[in-house]
């Protein structure tokens, strides 16, 4: 089985700008979460979609939003960039079947200058 | 207080030793856990996972579970180099598929 893809890789954007980054699961998972890395506060969870809806959220402002479609694809937006969004931006994917064990993407390196 | 805790180290085992890495969790909700591996400009790889209290072994890796210390460790037998890497504990309740993450232990194994 082909394993999470996430596109682009690397993302270099302004402050003000927005960015939409892309996550395709392992086939056969419905569940996406998202979450942002960095040095300072680890691995902070965002959001979490299933068969379209959102079903957790992390405490991050509303300029991070996502959405999931019917083939459980799944983007992440985020409005208004500043600075400190600059981060690794992991996606994983999982199956109620597994026991929701979380597999991850290879991330999107998003720089804000 | 962190959902989930771990020690930053870094942690350095020669080769061929046992490492043991530690981590707490504070909600007694938890119900699945897992061990992450990271190496450096890579993302997390899933290497164990476990839901009941006991030992959960799988190669050279060892997951230990105490749900009443509310306590996570992972036992690495005969430590090799290519073990160096950050190693992530998540614990959540599976049924929200909502997990919180620790901030990683690195581990330093010494040819």
């Amino acid at each position: 089985k082909a394993g999470v893809t996430q596109t682009p890789r690397y993302l270099i954007k302004t402050r003000g700008q927005q960015v939409t980054l892309s996550c395709s699961p392992i086939s056969g998972h419905r569940s996406v979460s998202w979450y942002q890395q960095t040095p300072g506060q680890g691995l902070q969870f965002l959001f979490e979609y299933f068969s379209e809806t959102q079903r957790n959220k992390g405490n991050f402002p509303g300029r991070f939003s996502g959405r999931q479609f019917s083939n459980s694809r799944s983007e992440m937006n985020v409005s208004t960039l500043e600075l400190g969004d600059s981060a690794l931006y992991l996606c994983a994917s999982s199956s109620i079947d597994s026991g929701y064990e979380q597999y991850f993407g290879p991330g999107t390196r998003l720089t804000v200058t | 207080q962190k959902e989930v805790e771990q020690n930053s180290g870094p942690l350095s085992v020669p080769e061929g030793a046992i490492a043991s890495l530690n981590c707490t969790y504070s909600d007694r909700g938890s119900q699945s856990f897992f061990w992450y591996r990271q190496y450096s400009g890579k993302s997390p790889e899933l290497i164990m996972f476990i839901y009941s209290n006991g030992d959960k072994e799988d190669g050279r890796f060892t997951a230990q579970l105490n749900k009443a210390s509310q306590y996570v460790s992972l036992l690495i037998r005969d430590s090799q180099p290519s073990d160096s890497a950050t190693y992530l504990c998540a614990a959540g309740q599976y049924n929200f598929n909502k997990f919180y993450f620790g901030s990683g232990t690195k581990l330093n194994v010494k040819p």
